[in-house]
């Protein structure tokens, strides 16, 4: 039982498609992230949600939009995809800041390897 | 401009000896510090976390030491396993950042027998 499923793992497309990922977790909590690790390595976050409400936007193109249709779904959907767009994108979950609790435990998928050619 | 630096991209230590993770922070706003591990096609793990009132965090073989004037802070593991061998990513965040994580590029830890 895979706590955070994210498909499909793999997905090589072409310069100018549309394409979408998708995200599941199943450990009830309310906060769900989009996280890109490009070439150098780096995990930066795109998008943040909090019960189906957008909370943070990293200044990502506007071709990239999630969506999130209740609390236990996260997609992704990229429009026009670019040759930069090869990343491994991660999905994760967390459970809410909680007055003095912070513990800032996310817990990730195992990533979707985007190959733009 | 990266808020958070793993200058070694790599390091290799002989199984039973400890080893030593660094990572660096610019930013003197994060209150709380965590540790992922990463295995090839898996997703990061959460191994352990320190908040900025505290400078040591123990969870077995994991040691995390925060040195806040310095903006530093480094991942113990003692005694060193085969299993050990992965991707570190050093992460930091603030209670004022809506949860958003910032993480560095990642150490890759090679134990050998």
């Amino acid at each position: 039982d895979t706590a955070v499923s994210q498909t499909p793992k793999y997905l090589v497309t072409q310069m100018g498609n549309d394409k979408s990922i998708k995200c599941e977790q199943n450990l009830g909590h309310d906060t769900m992230y989009w996280y890109k690790q490009d070439s150098k390595k780096f995990l930066k976050i795109m998008f943040s949600y909090n019960n189906k409400e957008l909370i943070i936007n990293e200044t990502v193109p506007n071709r990239f939009s999630p969506k999130s249709p209740d609390k236990a779904h996260l997609n992704l959907h990229i429009n026009s995809l670019e040759l930069g767009d090869s990343a491994v994108y991660f999905c994760a979950s967390s459970l809410p800041t909680s007055g003095a609790v912070v513990t800032g435990e996310l817990f990730f998928g195992e990533g979707s390897r985007l190959t733009v050619l | 401009d990266q808020q958070v630096k793993q200058n070694s991209p790599s390091l290799s230590v002989q199984e039973g000896r400890i080893s030593i993770l660094n990572c660096d922070y610019t930013n003197s706003m994060f209150d709380y510090f965590l540790w992922y591990k990463k295995y090839p096609a898996e997703g990061p793990t959460f191994l352990i976390s320190i908040s900025s009132i505290k400078d040591k965090n123990e969870d077995g073989r994991f040691t995390v030491f925060l040195n806040k004037s310095a903006k530093h802070l480094s991942l113990h593991i003692v005694p060193s396993q085969p299993g050990d061998s992965a991707v570190y990513f050093c992460a930091a965040g603030s209670i004022w950042g809506a949860q958003k994580l910032v993480f560095g590029q990642g150490t890759r830890l090679t134990i050998n027998p």
